[in-house]
């Protein structure tokens, strides 16, 4: 069966240091692989996508950014963190059209 | 592009009342619609698709919700609800153009009471 790991699974990290959260998914090859970020209070917003290995879309303009060295691994990336990356970032996969979202159970990064 | 509305961004209900729980969508293009259920501090379970068929769509827990094409609707419903219930409840939408986008609504967080 597929299983997808993210960690930490919390982190606090001070402004202007860097940030590197993996994500690896097991039992599927060739998956589209996603980065979701989820604010205080607000609903969920797609961050980064991935159909295969170097390729990536971005779909907000931000201080972060995606790589997928690996076909099942995706990593999430910042050079100097900053106050409003702050929220609780979600790893999940999938396979095509039909088929839902599997989320990891997340990150909570609090940049202080 | 496409959007995805939950008008209510909480609902408190007691223990064992039915409940529904809105979503609204637009979209220019046809949608498959999803129901996530987020427990505190952990990722997103599904709860329900629609792919096609059946508007009325049954998922786990319970749950149920129903499409309506000219009201743009997909609004989750459970006619009995339980205090394990208590979650946020996300609707979302992918367009069927584009295999890779999952556009999610602001959620709902489901309150039960005892």
């Amino acid at each position: 069966s597929q299983t997808i790991h993210q960690w930490p699974a919390t982190l606090v990290q001070p402004v202007g240091s860097p940030l590197s959260l993996e994500c690896t998914v097991e039992g599927t090859s060739n998956p589209n692989l996603y980065w979701y970020r989820q604010a205080a209070g607000r609903g969920l917003q797609l961050l980064f996508y991935s159909v295969g290995i170097g390729q990536i879309s971005s779909e907000v303009p931000q201080n972060l950014s995606a790589s997928r060295p690996q076909d099942r691994q995706f990593i999430l990336s910042s050079k100097k963190l900053l106050l409003s990356d702050s929220g609780f970032y979600l790893c999940a996969w999938g396979d095509d059209l039909n088929s839902p979202l599997h989320f990891g159970n997340g990150t909570r990064l609090t940049v202080t | 592009a496409q959007s995805v509305t939950q008008l209510d961004s909480q609902v408190p209900v007691f223990e064992e009342a039915p409940v529904e729980l809105r979503c609204n969508y637009s979209s220019s293009v046809s949608v498959y619609l999803f129901w996530y259920v987020q427990y505190p501090n952990q990722g997103l379970q599904l709860l329900l698709k629609y792919l096609s068929g059946s508007t009325l769509v049954k998922g786990i827990n319970g749950f149920e919700a129903e499409f309506n094409k000219s009201q743009t609707s997909f609004h989750l419903r459970k006619p009995s609800v339980h205090i394990s219930d208590t979650a946020e409840y996300f609707c979302a939408v992918s367009p069927q153009d584009s295999s890779y986008k999952l556009i999610f609504g602001s959620g709902t967080r489901l309150l039960v009471r005892p």
